[in-house]
């Protein structure tokens, strides 16, 4: 099983360029997230995928958009990609409710110039 | 909303030795999940330990475990007898056990944990 993968690994921008990060898990998992990580503010949820065809948003949403294209995908999108938007980018997927750990790719570094 | 806090950036520790990260958070909940996950150079997101909090014993994985005090709403993590490999930034992180939270995660800010030989 390959687990989580997300691509692209790296990815360099420039203002106001659209780009779409991918996300793929292969453990038939119900809910599926993105999240930010940025120096001293641990991760911070983006949007998230309790379910196929559902999508919420989380703590810092604004700029992004995102699809959950089927059970196994999820992807997000920056359509006008800004500075601020530079970071380390996660996806995860778990089983729904209870303890169940959370299963995370291995990010995305993301630069916008 | 929940916060979960960890006041210390930067830890360090003798290998061999024993360390403790600390962990506070903030719930009106009774009901939720604690976890302490663990990012090497690689980037890459390893759970060490859960917890849940109707359970009042604490959770042990070999040379980790944690001081979960419900009242104090605190969910700190030991290592025993520290290895190299443990070097990483530590985040402790609070799950609602509620239906409608979608299971996501509310991560504190890290700690750098250093390893000395």
């Amino acid at each position: 099983n390959a687990g989580v993968t997300q691509t692209p690994k790296f990815q360099v921008l420039k203002t106001g360029q659209s780009m779409t990060l991918q996300c793929a898990q292969d453990m038939n998992h119900n809910s599926m997230y993105w999240y930010r990580q940025d120096p001293g503010m641990g991760l911070r949820l983006i949007y998230y995928s309790a379910s196929e065809g559902t999508t919420d948003k989380g703590e810092v949403p604004n700029g992004y958009n995102v699809s959950r294209l089927n059970k196994r995908e999820f992807s997000l999108r920056l359509e006008s990609a800004a500075p601020s938007q530079t970071s380390v980018y996660f996806c995860a997927s778990s089983e729904a409710g209870g303890v169940y750990e959370q299963y995370f790719g291995p990010g995305t570094r993301l630069t916008v110039t | 909303a929940q916060t979960v806090t960890q006041s210390q950036p930067e830890m360090s520790v003798q290998e061999a030795e024993t360390v403790t990260l600390s962990c506070t958070y903030d719930t009106s909940e009774s009901d939720y999940y604690l976890f302490w996950y663990k990012q090497p150079p690689s980037r890459q997101m390893i759970l060490v330990i859960r917890q849940e909090a109707y359970k009042q014993q604490n959770a042990t994985e070999n040379r980790f475990s944690v001081n979960f005090q419900k009242a104090a709403k605190s969910f700190s993590l030991k290592i025993s007898d520290s290895q190299l490999g443990d070097a990483a930034m530590y985040f402790c992180a609070y799950r609602s056990a509620s239906e409608t939270s979608g299971s996501r995660l509310t991560f504190g800010e890290g700690t750098q944990l250093t390893v000395n030989p």
